[in-house]
């Protein structure tokens, strides 16, 4: 069954430290996977997208295959982090397949 | 170049009423997505339109219905209406199979519904 899991429904930590909002997903073939992120009073907007491979406000996703996970990090949480993140995948016949989403707030 | 517009931004309903909702793409976009996001239960897909066509649709009940109009535009129905449906409802719009087609999805600012 294809499938994403965001175990995290909340994820709290200070300004400053290591973020990692973990991301699993269940797909038999190649998948491609997203994440998604929604600031307070903003619109939902696409953070990144594994393919294109970048780092996008100091983010990055690596597509573990093996592991079948598609985790997003950041070295050092800012304050204009806080959001709410979503992972998502497309697969066959572009079917998007959301995550429950992992709220993200960054104490100062 | 204007994004996904939704309208109305806010709408008050009373239960077993009617709710319409509507949606504008980007021009070019012709896939039309509806999300319903719960207080606390994230994104919940209801319905998906490319072509005019229904594409797949959500684990929600007959009463919630839509449509996709020759020019894209789409607009989803939400029948005999429940204290429950009140939530945000996103429409996104994305180049699906198309030149261009980077799976992206663009979401509008949603339409809240109210139901009392």
């Amino acid at each position: 069954a294809q499938r994403v899991t965001q175990p995290e429904k909340l994820l709290s930590v200070f300004k400053g430290a290591p973020v990692e909002l973990k991301c699993n997903y269940s797909y038999s073939g190649s998948p491609e996977l997203f994440w998604y992120v929604q600031y307070s009073r903003q619109r939902l907007q696409l953070l990144l997208r594994h393919i294109s491979r970048e780092s996008i406000k100091g983010f990055t996703a690596d597509l573990n295959k093996g592991e079948t996970s598609f985790h997003l990090k950041k070295p050092f949480a800012q304050e204009e982090d806080s959001a709410m993140y979503y992972c998502a995948l497309r697969g066959i016949n572009y079917q998007l397949i959301w995550g429950a989403g992992t709220k993200l707030i960054i104490k100062p | 170049e204007a994004g996904v517009t939704q309208s109305p931004t806010h709408l008050i309903k009373t239960r077993g009423q009617q709710a319409t909702l509507r949606c504008s793409p980007i021009s070019g976009h012709t896939s039309v997505y509806w999300y319903q996001q719960a207080l606390g239960l994230g994104l919940q897909f209801l319905l998906w339109y490319d072509e005019g066509e229904e594409r797949n649709r959500g684990n929600f009940p007959p009463r919630f219905s839509g449509r996709q109009f020759p020019n894209y535009s789409s607009e989803l129905n939400v029948n005999a209406l429940e204290l429950e449906d009140s939530a945000l409802y996103l429409c996104a719009s994305s180049l699906i199979g198309l030149a261009g087609d980077t799976g992206e999805l663009f979401f509008g600012e949603g339409s809240r519904l109210t139901v009392l």
